[in-house]
């Protein structure tokens, strides 16, 4: 079964638009961590964020936001002003205890930004 | 600081030929290293994870098989490829202690099968 899952496949914006990427993510540990990495067309991946299962407090860094809601196990993320430059696709993952912390990555969604 | 490197960067062989593709971790001790595929268009699997020198686990039944004969050192091998294992591969190391750790990436090999 998938763990993450990241809905939405491809998203288009203009530039200056916000873009919000959902993840939704399933698991029964209590302890758990969920990530956010970028893959832009140089095919590194770039992580953005770690977040522990007990902290719920949203994060802001520049132009990124990140919102967790245990209540329905989601951990949304969000792009304010895109820029051409946040082209890329984005994976949301979830690392369980019960998985020896391993990485499950969601499917990625695209995000292209349109000058 | 830390940095991983990937090599070679691109790599173009036969269906039935070997493989080897390396990765090298600097500026840390003791690292969790990974190796994953990446198909086009699709997620990352992960194939490999070793928690230390000589040890690794496999992720997925497959023709490919890795080693880590030094601490900071993960190798990636096949005796015949297929052209199934076409794909983007990608090594990542993830700091040992602590749990939940994020996992760092390197640059990747693109592994075009002919």
């Amino acid at each position: 079964a998938q763990k993450v899952t990241q809905a939405q496949t491809e998203i288009s914006v203009v530039e200056k638009e916000d873009v919000t990427l959902d993840c939704v993510y399933e698991t029964r540990d209590t302890t758990y961590y969920l990530f956010w990495y970028k893959q832009p067309p140089s095919g590194e991946l770039v992580f953005l964020i770690r977040r522990n299962s007990f902290d719920e407090q949203n994060e802001i860094s520049g132009r990124y936001s990140w919102n967790f809601q245990k209540s329905t196990s989601s951990f949304n993320f969000t792009i304010t002003a895109s820029q051409v430059v946040d082209s890329a696709v984005y994976f949301c993952a979830l690392s369980e205890v019960s998985n020896d912390y391993k990485l499950s990555f969601g499917a990625g969604t695209t995000v292209t930004v349109r000058a | 600081s830390q940095t991983i490197h990937q090599w070679p960067a691109t790599l173009v062989q036969p269906v039935g030929s070997p493989l080897s593709l390396e990765c090298t971790v600097e500026g840390t001790s003791n690292p969790n290293l990974y190796w994953y595929r990446q198909a086009a268009g699709r997620g990352l699997q992960l194939l490999f994870y070793s928690v230390g020198i000589g040890q690794i686990s496999s992720e997925v039944p497959q023709n490919l098989s890795a080693s880590r004969p030094q601490d900071r050192q993960f190798i990636l091998s096949s005796k015949k490829l297929l052209l199934s294992d076409s794909g983007f591969y990608l090594c990542a190391w993830s700091a040992r202690t602590g749990v939940g750790n994020e996992q760092y990436f390197g640059p990747g090999t693109r592994l075009t099968v002919t």
